[in-house]
């Protein structure tokens, strides 16, 4: 089974800058989330899609980070612009449904670096 | 609101010692909890979970974990430590709601000497 697909895997900006990240779920994975992990701290939940809605945006910066689902199955996260505090890996992680008892699966992850 | 304190943040062992990671949560109610680990270069993946029944949860690689309600703490436990058990090990909350997002606590890395 193939899994999380993430690219690009590493990313160099400067502030002010535009980037975007792409994710490919397990096929058939209905629950997707965006996280963002950085250094020395764990994955923080930046937005859950359940398909190509909108589950959880709380943490989301609205103002700079915006993330899709069009079709329900991969999705794009992007952050415009980018500030230094932006640096981290951001992590996809995919799930059969929602709930804590369905395994989310994670990808390997984006790090970004913001100069 | 819900958070998860892991207090090492780095475990050095040898080979064949026991190994107690603590991990302690603030949320009063019913919760799942879990510890995912991530081994250098690849991904962060499930070690074991808890939801219900028996608080002493067995998980891969001979892991296991126990909840404790009263002391709001779900450490990880391995009798016997190998080096390939070199890692980042990450505990985590969730609410008992399907609504609920999971909380990661900050991690502790483990070295195990050879």
């Amino acid at each position: 089974e193939a899994g999380v697909a993430q690219s690009p895997r590493y990313k160099i900006i400067e502030k002010r800058q535009s980037v975007a990240f792409w994710c490919n779920p397990i096929s058939g994975h209905a629950t997707l989330y965006w996280y963002q992990q950085i250094l020395g701290q764990g994955p923080k939940l930046l937005i859950q899609f359940q398909n190509n809605g909108v589950v959880d945006d709380s943490q989301l910066p609205k103002d700079r980070f915006s993330a899709e689902r069009l079709k329900g199955v991969d999705s794009t996260l992007k952050i415009q612009p980018a500030k230094l505090e932006d640096s981290a890996v951001y992590l996809c992680a995919s799930s059969a449904r929602p709930g804590g008892d369905n395994e989310q699966f994670f990808g390997p992850g984006t790090r970004l670096t913001v100069l | 609101a819900q958070s998860v304190s892991q207090h090492n943040h780095h475990v050095i062992l040898s080979e064949a010692a026991s190994l107690e990671l603590g991990c302690n949560y603030s949320y009063g109610g019913t919760v799942n909890l879990f510890w995912y680990v991530q081994y250098p270069g690849q991904h962060l993946q499930l070690l074991l979970k808890y939801f219900s029944g028996d608080p002493l949860v067995k998980g891969i690689k001979g892991f296991e974990a126990e909840f404790i309600k009263s002391k709001f703490s779900f450490n990880l436990r391995k009798p016997s430590v190998q080096w390939s058990d070199t890692a980042e090990y990450f505990c985590a909350v969730k609410r008992d709601s399907s609504a609920s997002k999971i909380i990661f606590g900050s991690g502790t890395r483990l070295s195990i000497r050879p």
